[in-house]
């Protein structure tokens, strides 16, 4: 099972890009690369999921290089209320995922 | 609508005692996941199932214990065994394919006392 390393915590301002970067170097050729965000006592909820290069939805982009050993969440414009703890995951189904410590996002006003 | 159920949102319960944790989806999933946090830490797995009638013990199993008789229930059981069991409990589940959108609950807070 592919391990994650993402930053401990960051801070952000209103209105600014924020991008999270995720290593996960041991990821396997069917794995997939999922995000998840999760406010204090709340279950996490599904962001965004790739595979490779580019993913964008509603809400973020998804960027996967061509080696897939990092990808990067980037929130556009970010308000007070993306402050959260924010999930990388590298699994595939039947696996047991594994929740690492997360980021913790603060913005700020 | 569908979703994914924990009941009940906050449990007290006195030391020494069991206490099961309900956990339902509608969604027609095959998989479900029951996870501990503690505060500031990140999900830790206890057990998952695949199928019904099947479960396999993820990091932290000792002192926990799960069935899945159906496809949509999947409860847990905090025993007088776990050490330490006042926690935030969060159930996930996810369908079958190569994909892994999983699917939370609302959690539920145990208090043992």
């Amino acid at each position: 099972l592919a391990k994650t390393t993402q930053p401990i915590s960051m801070d952000s301002y209103e209105g600014q890009e924020v991008n999270i970067t995720c290593s996960h170097n041991n990821i396997a050729t069917n794995d997939y690369i999922t995000w998840y965000q999760q406010f204090p006592s709340q279950g996490p909820r599904f962001i965004i999921q790739g595979y490779k290069t580019k993913v964008t939805n509603e809400v973020a982009s998804l960027f996967i290089p061509a080696d897939r050993k990092s990808s990067t969440l980037s929130l556009p414009r970010v308000s007070l209320s993306d402050t959260a703890v924010y999930y990388c995951l590298v699994a595939n189904y039947g696996q047991n995922f594994v929740f690492g410590p997360g980021t913790r996002l603060s913005v700020l006003p | 609508d569908g979703g994914i159920t924990q009941s009940p949102k906050y449990l007290f319960r006195k030391e020494g005692q069991n206490v099961t944790l309900s956990c339902e989806q509608n969604l027609n999933h095959d998989a479900m996941y029951w996870y501990r946090q503690d505060p500031g830490q990140g999900l830790r797995l206890i057990y998952y199932s695949q199928i019904v009638n099947d479960f396999q013990k993820g990091d932290i199993a000792e002192g926990y214990s799960v069935s899945r008789e159906k496809k949509e229930s999947f409860p847990l059981t905090v025993t007088s065994a776990q050490k330490n069991p006042t926690a935030f409990y969060l159930c996930a589940s996810t369908p079958a394919g190569g994909d892994t959108e999983a699917f939370f609950g609302q959690g539920t807070r145990l208090t043992v006392v």
